[in-house]
C-alpha cells in the first residue's frame, strides 16, 4: 500500500510568517510522529500522537509549534511567527502502535528567509 | 536521556568491499531500527531489530541488547549503498514511543 506522504515537499517563507505542514500516515496506523532534521544531524523527536491525542509533545521547542490530528489520521504541524532557526527538514512517521516499527515520509524542507 | 553513538562517522569504500557499522546505546531499549537515508533525504527502513540477528540480501544486522550495541554488516558494497546510515532506539525507561537517533555513518562507495 501507499507509504507516508507529506506536503508540501518544499516550503519557503519569510521570517514572522505562519506555516502548516501536512502528514498523511500509512492507512490504519494509529501512531503518528513528527521529527525535525537539521543539516548534518540525525532526526530529533518533536511530538507523538496515539489516535487523536498528543501523547507526548516533549520535543516541541517552544509554544510557536503546535500539531493536531483531529480525526486520528492526517496530522498538521503548525508553526507561528517563523524564525530563521526553524529552517530544517520536517519528517513525519507512522506505526501500527506503540513500540512498533516506524515508517517515515519524504519530509518537508522548510526554509525561512 | 538515552545516548546513541555510531561509528565510524565517515567511511569510504571501493565497490565490492565489506563493512561493519556500529551503534552503541547507553540504556535498555524496547526498539532499535537501522535506516539508510538516500541522497534525496528519504529514510529507508533496513531492520527493526531490538535483539537477535536478521539478514536481508547483502545486509545483515545483529543487536546484543544485554551489551547495548548493534552492528550493521554490508557485504559486496555497491555505489547505490552510498548515503547516511542511522541507528535509532526507543528507550525502555521513560521517553518510550520516540526514536532517538545517532549522528549517523556517512558511507561513500566508489566504483
Amino acid at each position: 500500500g501507499a507509504g507516508v506522504s507529506q506536503t508540501p515537499s518544499n516550503k519557503v517563507t519569510e521570517k514572522g510568517k505562519y506555516v502548516e505542514l501536512r502528514c498523511d500516515p500509512i492507512s490504519g496506523h494509529t501512531a503518528l510522529y513528527w521529527y525535525r532534521q537539521s543539516l548534518g544531524q540525525g532526526p530529533e523527536f518533536l511530538i507523538y500522537f496515539q489516535g487523536t491525542g498528543a501523547a507526548d509533545d516533549s520535543g516541541l521547542p517552544n509554544d510557536r509549534f503546535f500539531a493536531v490530528r483531529p480525526e486520528g489520521s492526517v496530522s498538521t504541524l503548525k508553526i507561528q511567527r517563523t524564525e530563521r532557526g526553524d529552517s530544517a527538514v520536517y519528517l513525519c512517521a507512522s506505526s501500527d502502535g506503540p513500540l512498533s516499527e516506524q515508517f517515515f515520509g519524504p519530509g518537508t524542507r522548510l526554509t525561512v528567509l | 536521556g538515552i545516548q546513541v553513538e555510531q561509528s565510524p562517522p565517515d567511511l569510504i569504500l571501493q565497490e565490492g568491499a565489506n563493512s561493519t557499522l556500529r551503534c552503541n546505546f547507553s540504556d535498555s531499549v524496547n526498539n532499535l531500527q537501522w535506516f539508510h537515508q538516500n541522497p534525496w533525504g528519504q529514510l529507508i527502513n533496513l531492520f527493526y531489530i531490538p535483539s537477535g540477528t536478521k539478514q536481508n540480501g547483502r545486509l545483515s544486522a545483529t543487536t546484543v541488547a544485554t551489551e547495548r550495541y548493534s552492528l550493521l554488516y554490508i557485504s559486496s558494497s555497491q555505489t547505490t549503498d552510498s548515503g547516511v546510515y542511522f541507528c535509532a532506539v526507543e528507550g525502555a525507561s521513560g521517553g518510550y514511543n520516540k526514536l532517538i537517533f545517532g549522528a549517523g555513518t556517512r558511507l561513500a562507495v566508489h566504483p
